[in-house]
């Protein structure tokens, strides 16, 4: 298996509170993906990295926003939460080039908004 | 930007046939990567294969193989000789191939397998 986790794996937070998620990876890989999981919408890219403070929107990136300070852990962070980011959030990694692009996702995050 | 559709939101099959699930895409790249993944019920993401769209080869992966139609942006997933451990809900995936970054998913179909 690869060598990504996520911290933490469950949380409850109140509306309008900033919540941190972690994503911490072992394999050096260059790309790494936040993504959010809802039921009938499989998974929507929110933000992506492709190196050390290098990072880009995916498709649902408001509200959102990310660092990576280093290349083994990729931050993602709600400003205010609200509601309707009560989800599952994964992380993934790839070499995103040569023989190995195929991403490898972490275990995933469940976080509720109440 | 691209789009990928899965038709089928659930799908059953009996414990040792063979079953089918579709996938169609669109985008304006010429060389691109799909894959699917499987998530079961632990919910663990799980790639079962991989294909380069510059490859006219069909891949396969022991019972797992594809359909993969190019001009009709059209990849399959064939599973044969269904287990009761394929039960999962199944994911078909497109990446760019000139930037990695570009990542989309379709919404999923919840495969059953039954005994």
């Amino acid at each position: 298996d690869a060598g990504i986790t996520q911290s933490p794996r469950h949380k409850v937070t109140e509306t309008g509170t900033p919540v941190t998620l972690r994503c911490h990876q072992t394999e050096n890989h260059r790309y790494m993906y936040w993504y959010r999981q809802d039921p009938g919408h499989g998974l929507r890219l929110i933000h992506y990295s492709y190196g050390v403070k290098d990072t880009d929107k995916g498709e649902v990136s408001d509200g959102y926003s990310v660092s990576r300070s280093k290349t083994e852990d990729f931050l993602l962070t709600l400003e205010s939460a609200t509601s309707s980011q009560t989800s599952v959030y994964f992380c993934a990694i790839s070499l995103g080039t040569g023989s190995s692009y195929e991403q490898y996702f972490g275990p995933g995050t469940r976080l509720t908004v109440t | 930007a691209q789009t990928v559709t899965q038709s089928q939101p659930e799908m059953s099959v009996q414990e040792a046939e063979t079953v089918t699930l579709s996938c169609t895409y669109d985008t304006s790249e010429n060389n691109y990567y799909l894959f699917w993944y499987k998530q079961p019920p632990s919910r663990q993401m799980i790639l079962v294969i991989r294909q380069e769209a510059y490859k006219q080869q069909n891949a396969t992966e022991n019972r797992f193989s594809v359909n993969f139609q190019k001009a009709a942006k059209s990849f399959s997933l064939k599973i044969s000789d269904s287990q009761l451990g394929d039960t999962a809900m199944y994911f078909c995936a497109f990446m760019s191939f000139t930037n990695a970054g570009k990542s989309t998913f379709g919404d999923g179909t919840t495969l059953t397998v039954k005994p």
